[in-house]
């Protein structure tokens, strides 16, 4: 069975840094991309950065690239979003997901920013 | 960037009805499309992708299909279970987007 469990999330203060995991098991990890997906309270959802299953290749969404940034082990089946200089608008549920048509998701990690 | 709209926003509908859901891309991305079911406080579902492809263990009452940049999520026959908010979303081109969503309610 598929599973991706998701932590790491938490309260930050503006300008600060958090540094998500997640911790996929039930399939082999090294043979697909990874993808993060955030959702702002009560809106839609928003793809946010995937990489390749190598780690040789990085996609961001504009707002958050120079600030996050994707990385994954293949030797311990986890992906990481390193999140630094936050802002209000990065508050949201961040979830990780399997291949690029995310499809397999853990269950989020809520991200707040706030003073 | 590729902007992907959908329709209607929200829908009422019973039991037993037949729902349709559509989603534009605001330029061609082959059938790189999926869907997904998201119900309140859970985590998004994959229902299908690559337009049509029924992801494992989504019941057949869910189909997909394309026409050129319109894609279309069907319900054949709505269930309490079903009642949620779909996205559409592309994966054809950086960044990939996602619909807004369209919330199914009970009528």
């Amino acid at each position: 069975e598929v599973q991706l469990v998701e932590s790491g999330g938490g309260l930050v203060q503006p300008g600060g840094s958090l540094r998500l995991s997640c911790a996929a098991s039930g399939f082999t990890f090294n043979s697909y991309w990874m993808t993060w997906v955030r959702q702002a309270p009560g809106r839609g959802l928003e793809w946010v950065a995937n990489i390749k299953e190598d780690g040789s290749e990085k996609y961001y969404l504009d707002s958050v690239k120079g600030r996050f940034t994707i990385s994954r082990d293949n030797a311990e089946n986890s992906l990481y979003l390193q999140m630094n200089s936050l802002r209000a608008e990065d508050t949201a549920v961040y979830y990780c997901a399997r291949d690029v048509d995310c499809n397999y998701w853990g269950q989020g990690a809520l991200v707040t920013v706030s003073s | 960037d590729i902007q992907m709209t959908q329709s209607p926003s929200s829908l009422s509908a019973s039991v037993g009805d037949r729902v349709t859901i559509t989603c534009r891309a605001s330029q061609d991305i082959s059938n790189y499309l999926a869907w997904f079911q998201q119900k309140p406080g859970k985590a998004p579902k994959s229902l299908i992708y690559a337009a049509s492809s029924l992801h494992s263990g989504v019941p057949s009452k869910f189909s997909g299909s394309e026409s050129g940049t319109d894609f279309t999520l069907t319900i054949s026959s709505l269930q309490p279970e079903d009642f949620a908010t779909y996205y559409c979303q592309q994966y054809y081109s950086y960044p990939f987007t996602f619909g807004p969503g369209t919330k199914v309610h009970i009528k």
